[in-house]
Protein backbone atom coordinates (compact mmCIF):
# COMPACT_ATOMS: atom_id res chain seq x y z
CA UNK A 1 0.00 0.00 0.00
CA UNK A 2 1.41 3.27 -1.13
CA UNK A 3 2.13 5.45 1.51
CA UNK A 4 2.75 8.55 -0.69
CA UNK A 5 1.01 9.51 -3.22
CA UNK A 6 1.59 11.43 -6.26
CA UNK A 7 -2.08 11.40 -8.47
CA UNK A 8 -1.10 13.20 -11.19
CA UNK A 9 1.53 11.63 -13.65
CA UNK A 10 2.16 14.74 -15.57
CA UNK A 11 1.55 18.19 -15.30
CA UNK A 12 1.37 21.32 -18.22
CA UNK A 13 1.65 24.54 -17.47
CA UNK A 14 2.71 27.87 -19.78
CA UNK A 15 6.00 29.54 -19.00
CA UNK A 16 5.40 32.78 -16.18
CA UNK A 17 2.20 30.70 -14.90
CA UNK A 18 1.87 28.90 -11.57
CA UNK A 19 2.80 25.60 -11.80
CA UNK A 20 1.04 23.36 -8.48
CA UNK A 21 2.32 19.92 -7.92
CA UNK A 22 0.12 17.84 -5.14
CA UNK A 23 1.29 14.76 -2.79
CA UNK A 24 -0.60 12.83 -0.63
CA UNK A 25 -0.55 10.66 2.25
CA UNK A 26 -1.48 8.04 4.56
CA UNK A 27 1.21 8.00 7.70
CA UNK A 28 0.27 10.50 10.55
CA UNK A 29 3.28 9.42 11.87
CA UNK A 30 6.05 11.42 8.78
CA UNK A 31 7.02 14.49 10.23
CA UNK A 32 9.41 15.34 7.79
CA UNK A 33 8.26 16.10 4.01
CA UNK A 34 10.88 16.84 0.85
CA UNK A 35 10.35 17.55 -2.97
CA UNK A 36 13.12 16.20 -5.16
CA UNK A 37 13.41 17.43 -8.45
CA UNK A 38 14.26 14.64 -11.41
CA UNK A 39 16.34 15.81 -14.54
CA UNK A 40 16.78 12.51 -16.94
CA UNK A 41 20.26 10.46 -16.52
CA UNK A 42 20.51 12.60 -13.31
CA UNK A 43 19.93 11.38 -9.79
CA UNK A 44 16.99 13.34 -7.23
CA UNK A 45 18.09 17.28 -6.55
CA UNK A 46 16.89 18.18 -3.17
CA UNK A 47 14.56 21.31 -3.58
CA UNK A 48 12.75 22.20 -0.57
CA UNK A 49 11.18 20.59 2.48
CA UNK A 50 8.92 21.28 5.16
CA UNK A 51 8.71 19.89 8.83
CA UNK A 52 5.25 18.74 10.15
CA UNK A 53 4.82 21.38 12.90
CA UNK A 54 4.58 24.22 10.17
CA UNK A 55 2.38 24.67 7.38
CA UNK A 56 4.65 26.70 4.88
CA UNK A 57 7.89 26.91 3.88
CA UNK A 58 9.03 29.00 0.61
CA UNK A 59 12.59 29.30 -0.88
CA UNK A 60 12.36 31.79 -3.50
CA UNK A 61 10.37 30.63 -6.41
CA UNK A 62 9.05 27.76 -4.34
CA UNK A 63 6.79 27.09 -1.60
CA UNK A 64 5.81 24.05 -0.30
CA UNK A 65 2.13 23.93 2.03
CA UNK A 66 1.49 21.40 4.48
CA UNK A 67 -1.80 20.62 5.40
CA UNK A 68 -2.28 18.05 8.19
CA UNK A 69 -5.55 17.55 8.87
CA UNK A 70 -5.92 16.44 5.63
CA UNK A 71 -2.50 14.74 5.05
CA UNK A 72 -1.73 16.30 1.67
CA UNK A 73 0.93 18.82 0.95
CA UNK A 74 1.50 20.91 -2.42
CA UNK A 75 4.78 22.48 -3.86
CA UNK A 76 4.07 26.11 -6.04
CA UNK A 77 6.48 26.97 -8.37
CA UNK A 78 6.03 31.13 -9.47
CA UNK A 79 6.46 31.87 -11.58
CA UNK A 80 7.19 28.73 -13.78
CA UNK A 81 9.77 28.53 -16.13
CA UNK A 82 11.05 26.30 -19.26
CA UNK A 83 14.21 25.21 -16.85
CA UNK A 84 11.60 23.56 -14.54
CA UNK A 85 10.76 21.16 -16.78
CA UNK A 86 11.45 18.11 -14.91
CA UNK A 87 9.73 14.72 -12.45
CA UNK A 88 8.81 15.95 -9.37
CA UNK A 89 9.12 13.68 -6.15
CA UNK A 90 7.27 14.33 -2.90
CA UNK A 91 9.11 11.75 -0.12
CA UNK A 92 8.22 11.46 3.29
CA UNK A 93 9.61 10.51 6.62
CA UNK A 94 9.29 9.15 10.42
CA UNK A 95 12.51 10.13 11.45
CA UNK A 96 11.87 8.79 15.01
CA UNK A 97 11.23 5.32 13.69
CA UNK A 98 13.56 5.33 10.48
CA UNK A 99 16.51 7.62 11.01
CA UNK A 100 16.35 9.66 7.80
CA UNK A 101 14.86 6.41 4.86
CA UNK A 102 12.54 8.48 2.67
CA UNK A 103 9.31 7.08 1.51
CA UNK A 104 9.10 8.21 -2.07
CA UNK A 105 6.12 9.23 -4.24
CA UNK A 106 5.80 8.13 -7.83
CA UNK A 107 6.83 11.58 -9.39
CA UNK A 108 4.54 13.83 -11.08
CA UNK A 109 6.67 15.16 -14.96
CA UNK A 110 6.28 19.11 -15.04
CA UNK A 111 6.52 20.44 -18.71
CA UNK A 112 6.96 23.89 -18.47
CA UNK A 113 5.87 25.45 -22.10
CA UNK A 114 7.97 28.57 -23.14
CA UNK B 1 34.50 17.43 -3.82
CA UNK B 2 32.04 16.81 -6.29
CA UNK B 3 29.15 15.37 -5.31
CA UNK B 4 28.36 11.85 -4.99
CA UNK B 5 29.75 9.32 -7.54
CA UNK B 6 28.61 5.77 -8.77
CA UNK B 7 30.34 3.77 -11.21
CA UNK B 8 29.59 1.98 -13.33
CA UNK B 9 27.12 4.54 -14.55
CA UNK B 10 25.60 1.43 -16.57
CA UNK B 11 25.93 -2.02 -16.64
CA UNK B 12 24.65 -5.10 -18.84
CA UNK B 13 24.61 -8.26 -17.53
CA UNK B 14 23.19 -11.98 -18.41
CA UNK B 15 20.57 -13.27 -16.16
CA UNK B 16 22.66 -15.76 -12.74
CA UNK B 17 25.82 -13.30 -13.21
CA UNK B 18 26.84 -11.14 -10.55
CA UNK B 19 27.00 -7.39 -10.35
CA UNK B 20 28.89 -5.21 -7.82
CA UNK B 21 28.34 -0.91 -7.90
CA UNK B 22 30.24 1.03 -6.20
CA UNK B 23 29.65 4.22 -4.42
CA UNK B 24 31.57 7.48 -3.63
CA UNK B 25 29.97 9.68 -1.22
CA UNK B 26 30.55 13.36 -0.09
CA UNK B 27 33.79 13.44 1.53
CA UNK B 28 32.98 14.29 4.92
CA UNK B 29 28.83 12.60 4.73
CA UNK B 30 28.83 10.05 7.52
CA UNK B 31 25.79 8.42 6.23
CA UNK B 32 25.17 6.56 2.60
CA UNK B 33 21.38 5.07 1.55
CA UNK B 34 21.63 2.76 -1.35
CA UNK B 35 17.89 3.10 -3.01
CA UNK B 36 16.34 1.55 -6.41
CA UNK B 37 14.10 2.99 -8.73
CA UNK B 38 12.09 1.35 -11.46
CA UNK B 39 10.53 2.85 -14.35
CA UNK B 40 7.33 4.77 -13.03
CA UNK B 41 8.22 4.30 -9.79
CA UNK B 42 9.62 6.70 -7.23
CA UNK B 43 13.48 5.48 -5.30
CA UNK B 44 12.81 2.32 -2.81
CA UNK B 45 15.01 2.74 0.09
CA UNK B 46 16.98 -0.31 0.53
CA UNK B 47 19.58 -0.30 3.11
CA UNK B 48 21.61 2.40 5.13
CA UNK B 49 24.86 2.94 6.90
CA UNK B 50 25.98 5.77 9.43
CA UNK B 51 29.72 5.48 9.42
CA UNK B 52 30.59 1.56 8.57
CA UNK B 53 27.45 0.32 10.45
CA UNK B 54 25.15 -0.95 8.73
CA UNK B 55 21.82 0.48 10.51
CA UNK B 56 18.99 -0.02 8.41
CA UNK B 57 17.82 -2.82 5.57
CA UNK B 58 14.83 -2.91 3.60
CA UNK B 59 12.51 -6.12 3.43
CA UNK B 60 12.92 -5.82 -0.40
CA UNK B 61 17.01 -6.54 0.44
CA UNK B 62 16.68 -10.18 -0.52
CA UNK B 63 19.50 -12.74 0.71
CA UNK B 64 20.92 -12.18 -2.69
CA UNK B 65 21.84 -8.45 -1.86
CA UNK B 66 24.70 -7.72 -0.16
CA UNK B 67 26.02 -3.73 0.82
CA UNK B 68 29.48 -2.70 2.87
CA UNK B 69 30.78 0.11 3.71
CA UNK B 70 34.29 -0.54 4.71
CA UNK B 71 36.40 2.56 6.78
CA UNK B 72 33.16 3.99 6.71
CA UNK B 73 34.00 5.61 3.13
CA UNK B 74 32.86 4.40 -0.31
CA UNK B 75 29.94 2.12 -0.39
CA UNK B 76 29.60 -1.42 -2.44
CA UNK B 77 26.30 -3.19 -3.52
CA UNK B 78 26.61 -6.44 -5.12
CA UNK B 79 23.64 -8.56 -6.41
CA UNK B 80 24.30 -12.10 -6.99
CA UNK B 81 23.02 -14.46 -9.37
CA UNK B 82 20.94 -12.46 -10.99
CA UNK B 83 17.15 -11.66 -12.13
CA UNK B 84 15.49 -10.15 -15.04
CA UNK B 85 13.16 -7.97 -11.82
CA UNK B 86 16.77 -6.83 -10.86
CA UNK B 87 16.69 -4.56 -13.85
CA UNK B 88 16.33 -0.93 -12.20
CA UNK B 89 18.29 2.27 -11.46
CA UNK B 90 20.37 1.68 -8.29
CA UNK B 91 20.92 5.56 -6.28
CA UNK B 92 23.22 6.30 -3.72
CA UNK B 93 22.75 8.87 -1.59
CA UNK B 94 24.70 11.17 1.20
CA UNK B 95 24.17 13.30 4.05
CA UNK B 96 26.06 14.96 7.20
CA UNK B 97 24.04 14.02 10.00
CA UNK B 98 20.45 14.15 10.07
CA UNK B 99 19.04 14.67 6.49
CA UNK B 100 16.69 17.29 7.49
CA UNK B 101 16.24 19.93 6.78
CA UNK B 102 18.63 19.77 4.28
CA UNK B 103 17.91 16.49 2.42
CA UNK B 104 20.68 14.61 1.58
CA UNK B 105 22.33 14.64 -2.24
CA UNK B 106 21.81 11.76 -4.69
CA UNK B 107 24.36 10.16 -7.46
CA UNK B 108 23.41 9.82 -10.85
CA UNK B 109 22.65 6.25 -10.63
CA UNK B 110 23.75 3.10 -11.76
CA UNK B 111 21.82 1.50 -14.41
CA UNK B 112 21.40 -2.00 -14.29
CA UNK B 113 20.01 -4.33 -17.36
CA UNK B 114 19.47 -8.18 -17.03
CA UNK B 115 19.53 -9.81 -20.14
Amino acid sequence: DQQVKQNSPSLSVQEGRISILNCDYTNSMFDYFLWYKKYPAEGPTFLISISSIKDKNEDGRFTVFLNKSAKHLSLHIVPSQPGDSAVYFCAASDVGGSQGNLIFGKGTKLSVKP
Amino acid sequence: DTGVSQNPRHKITKRGQNVTFRCDPISEHNRLYWYRQTLGQGPEFLTYFQNEAQLEKSRLLSDRFSAERPKGSFSTLEIQRTEQGDSAMYLCASSLGDPFPYGYTFGSGTRLTVV
